[in-house]
């Protein structure tokens, strides 16, 4: 079975300051891996998505995550952080049990960018 | 409306009583999904259906969670006789591509959520 893994709960950065939020997947075929951003008492917004094209991909708000099947990461970065991206972020994989196209989420990462 | 639509927003409802949660997806979307999501945590999957039929309910936690889409549309989530463990954010999410699509899966919209307080 898919699954992802988030590593930290709660990341801080300093506003214009990298950030890295990390998720390691495991999935006996490729996957097809997802970053989705949560705002307070809103529902999920779509990041980016990778779908085995290029291992390098770039979503909305200057984000961008890199496969790396080596590693089984799929790292959420943004060289400079803006305070409206506080928020929580989950990956995901798209799991094929069902038929496919429903995601399993990781626990979630709630970023916090400071002054 | 532009997106998925989640009524009501916010629910409080005593122990044992019976909630209704309803989900009005992006016009055309096929697939529909229901996530709960706990406090602090992730959205777990609950059930799918593809067009009016209910193709996978392997998330639902007890037969006191029903889901239904009898016109291929607008859903209804109802939990019977709630249980504060049930107390949670519903999170509904469509999409324009069938499930079986084995190609690029197709993007899941989602929802604002439905908070669930079970008292």
């Amino acid at each position: 079975a898919q699954s992802v893994t988030q590593l930290g709960s709660h990341v801080s950065v300093s506003e214009g300051a990298l950030v890295l939020l990390r998720c390691n997947y495991s999935s006996s075929v490729p996957p097809y891996l997802f970053w989705y951003v949560q705002y307070p008492n809103q529902g999920l917004q779509l990041l980016l998505k990778y779908t085995s094209a290029a291992t390098l991909v770039k979503g909305i708000n200057g984000f961008e995550a890199e496969f790396k099947k080596s590693e089984t990461s799929f790292h959420l970065t943004k060289p400079s952080a803006h305070m409206s991206d506080a928020a929580e972020y989950f990956c995901a994989v798209r799991t094929l049990e069902g038929g496919g196209n429903k995601l399993t989420f990781g626990t979630g990462t709630q970023l916090k960018v400071e002054l | 409306g532009a997106g998925v639509s989640q009524s009501p927003r916010y629910k409080v409802a005593k122990r044992g009583q019976d909630v209704a949660l309803r989900c009005d997806p992006i016009s055309g979307h096929v697939s529909l999904f229901w996530y709960q999501q706990a406090l602090g945590q992730g959205p777990e999957f609950l059930t799918y259906f593809q067009n009016e039929a209910q193709l996978d309910k392997s998330g639902l936690p007890s037969d006191r969670f029903f889901a239904e889409r009898p016109e291929g549309s607008v859903s209804t989530l109802k939990i019977q006789r709630t249980q504060q463990e049930d107390s949670a954010v519903y999170l509904c999410a469509s999409s324009l591509k069938f499930s079986r699509d084995r190609g690029r899966p197709g993007e899941l919209f989602f929802g604002e959520g439905s908070r669930l307080t079970v008292l």
